[in-house]
């Protein structure tokens, strides 16, 4: 299995500074098919995930673009250029590039 | 809208069976592959399987932790997705979410199974 990593697991940001959460896997996300199923979600508290991001650095409809997304191969980053208070929760990379998918283990953001 | 409604999770005992639906609407149904996810209370989120839409053969794929209790299978016509559990153990107690897209594009709101004597 793919295994993937996060840091920091804790990230308090000061409101309007910027925040970067690191990704990394234990093998290369590319897929035979050329792409690279790599994705960030965002699961604020008592939420359901959702997507910000997917293959690598698409962001998804109606996601800020104060997020943003880079990296190839097995590093990949999330950043929010200035976090607003509704960016407050846990942030999770996953890949689905091969099964089974796996997750990192999330990173909790909260405003200090 | 895109919307993804989860139903039929509940308290069962161990050793028994649960068939989760998810209906789905604001989208093309057919054209996407849906998968399970489930998160355990204060957990992270954890694969357990996938359906890929009927162009790419319909076919499935299951994590190590469910393959043979559990059975994902779709229906185009209705637009719904079905996780079938047997054998429920303990440790399958969990929110489960129906997502669609390969990527994770869409989530319901999830389901809560609890597997308890």
């Amino acid at each position: 299995d793919i295994v993937m990593t996060q840091t920091p697991l804790s990230s308090p940001v000061t409101l309007g500074q910027p925040a970067s959460i690191s990704c990394r896997s234990s093998q290369s996300l590319v897929h035979s098919d050329g792409n690279t199923y790599l994705s960030w979600l965002q699961q604020r508290p008592g939420q359901p995930p959702r997507l910000l991001i997917y293959k690598i650095s698409n962001r998804f409809s109606g996601v800020p673009d104060r997020f943003s997304g880079s990296g190839a191969g097995t590093d990949f980053t999330l950043k929010i250029s200035r976090v607003e208070a509704e960016d407050v929760g846990v942030y999770y990379c996953m890949q689905a590039t091969q099964f089974p998918f796996t997750f990192g283990p999330g990173t909790k953001v909260d405003i200090k | 809208e895109v919307q993804l409604v989860e139903s039929g999770g509940g308290l069962v005992q161990p050793g028994r069976s649960l068939r989760l639906s998810c209906t789905a609407s604001g989208f093309t149904f057919g054209d996407y592959a849906m998968s399970w996810f489930r998160q355990a209370p204060g957990k992270g989120l954890q694969w357990v399987g996938f359906i890929r839409s009927r162009a790419s053969g319909g076919t499935t794929e299951y994590a190590a932790s469910v393959k043979g209790r559990f059975t994902i299978s779709r229906d185009d016509s209705k637009s719904i997705a079905y996780l079938q559990m047997n054998s429920l153990k303990t440790e399958d107690t969990a929110v489960y979410y129906c997502v669609g897209g390969r990527s994770g594009v869409y989530w319901g709101q999830g389901t809560l199974v609890t597997v308890s004597s």
